[in-house]
This record gives structure tokens, C-alpha cells and sequence, in this order.
């Protein structure tokens, strides 16, 4: 079936440093890709996605790029804040359904 | 524009007893979707809905789970005669259509069995 596997947390980093955070997908149809992030006590918010291969999503100074040949969509970010600590999660469409990995907790000290 | 409402935001049910949850769609959208995320667990799909009408329920329990999005009003997921492996966090959300466009979610119903 649809799965996504995401690097298992918590994640500490300090303020500034870079982040990444490792989703792979299965292959299975041509399916969209997202980050959503959920802050404490929320609901998912949409982070970023991605529809096609090599589609590269953005906002925020969060980046994942599409990456069918390794079915993979890491999420980056270059200079993180406490802002940031939250819950990420990967997720995979198959038509309406979404599929989502088990979520990173990262956490950002100043 | 109000965003995906649900109700309650926590329910403390005991063993036995039914839950209900509520979600009111963004305006305008007419596809409403339910998930549960289990502890350390990533959401999974329960039940997509459009007004009326339930077009795969193919995540949900086949007993005691249940979802109607009735012409007038919220959907609703009712779980009756509740067991404490039903406590989890019920995230529903919305869309304008069903194909690959974004699901908005809301801030999650947190239900516990005692």
C-alpha cells in the first residue's frame, strides 16, 4: 500500500543551525508530495508540496524537492528559529486519501 | 474566512459511552475527510465525505465508527460504546474538491477513554 517512512525524532538543534529532516515515499503512481507542521496544541498546517519530480516546494525557508529516482522528499531548512519547533510530518497523496509519516519533533533552542 | 472548525477540542469519555465530534468545513468547501493519529503515530484516513453522501470509508473501524456530513450542519464522527484503545487525537479536514488538491485541517478533537 501508500506509505511514507520519515527520520524518527525528537530533533534539538540550536537556533541558526541547519536542519534536515529525511522522508521516502513509495513509488506506487504519480502522487504529490507535502510537509505539513503542526504546532503545539494545533491542526496540520500545509508547509509546502510538491506535484510532479523534480518540482522543488518552498515557504517559509523550508525547501523538499521531488526526487522520483530516489522517491525520496527531504525537508531542509538553512537557518532555523524556536519559531520552528513543532511536529513535521511527510505525507504522500493517492487521489484524495493522504498518507503520512509517523512525524519529527524538533525542537529549536536559543 | 474561518478556518476548519471542530468541537469539541478535548472529550473525556468513559469506557462504555458514546463520542461525538464535530467539524465544520471552510466556506465553501464541500469534501470533508477524517483522520486519526494514534500516539507517535503519523494521521491515518478514516472517511471521506461530501454533503450527504459518504464516498470511502474504507479506514474506519467496521463497528461502533460512523460519519454522516448531513446537508444542514457539521459532520459528524460518533463512536459509540467507546474502549480505551479509541483515545487518540480525530483531525478532520476540507476541501474544494476530491482530486489532488490541499486538505485544510483543523485543530483536532483529543478524545480519552477512562
Amino acid at each position: 500500500g501508500d506509505s511514507v517512512t520519515q527520520m524518527e525524532g525528537p530533533v534539538t538543534l540550536s537556533e541558526e543551525a541547519f536542519l534536515t529532516i529525511n522522508c521516502t515515499y513509495t513509488a506506487t503512481g504519480y502522487p504529490s508530495l507535502f510537509w505539513y507542521v503542526q504546532y503545539p496544541g494545533e491542526g496540520l498546517q500545509l508547509l509546502l508540496k510538491a506535484t510532479k519530480a523534480d518540482d522543488k516546494g518552498s515557504n517559509k525557508g523550508f525547501e523538499a524537492t521531488y526526487r522520483k529516482e530516489t522517491t525520496s522528499f527531504h525537508l531542509e531548512k538553512g537557518s532555523v528559529q524556536v519559531s520552528d519547533s513543532a511536529v513535521y510530518f511527510c505525507a504522500r497523496s493517492n487521489d484524495y486519501k493522504l498518507s503520512f509519516g509517523a512525524g519529527t519533533t524538533v525542537t529549536v533552542r536559543a | 474566512n474561518a478556518g476548519v472548525m471542530q468541537n469539541p477540542r478535548h472529550l473525556v469519555r468513559r469506557r462504555g459511552q458514546e463520542a461525538r465530534l464535530r467539524c465544520s468545513p471552510m466556506k465553501g468547501h464541500s469534501h470533508v475527510y477524517w483522520y486519526r493519529q494514534l500516539p507517535e503515530e503519523g494521521l491515518k484516513f478514516m472517511v471521506y465525505l461530501q454533503k450527504e453522501n459518504i464516498i470511502d470509508e474504507s479506514g474506519m473501524p467496521k463497528e461502533r465508527f460512523s460519519a454522516e456530513f448531513p446537508k444542514e450542519g457539521p459532520s459528524i464522527l460518533r463512536i459509540q460504546q467507546v474502549v480505551r484503545g479509541d483515545s487518540a487525537a480525530y483531525f478532520c479536514a476540507s476541501s474544494t474538491s476530491g482530486t489532488e488538491v490541499e486538505q485544510y485541517f483543523g485543530p483536532g478533537t483529543r478524545l480519552t477513554v477512562t
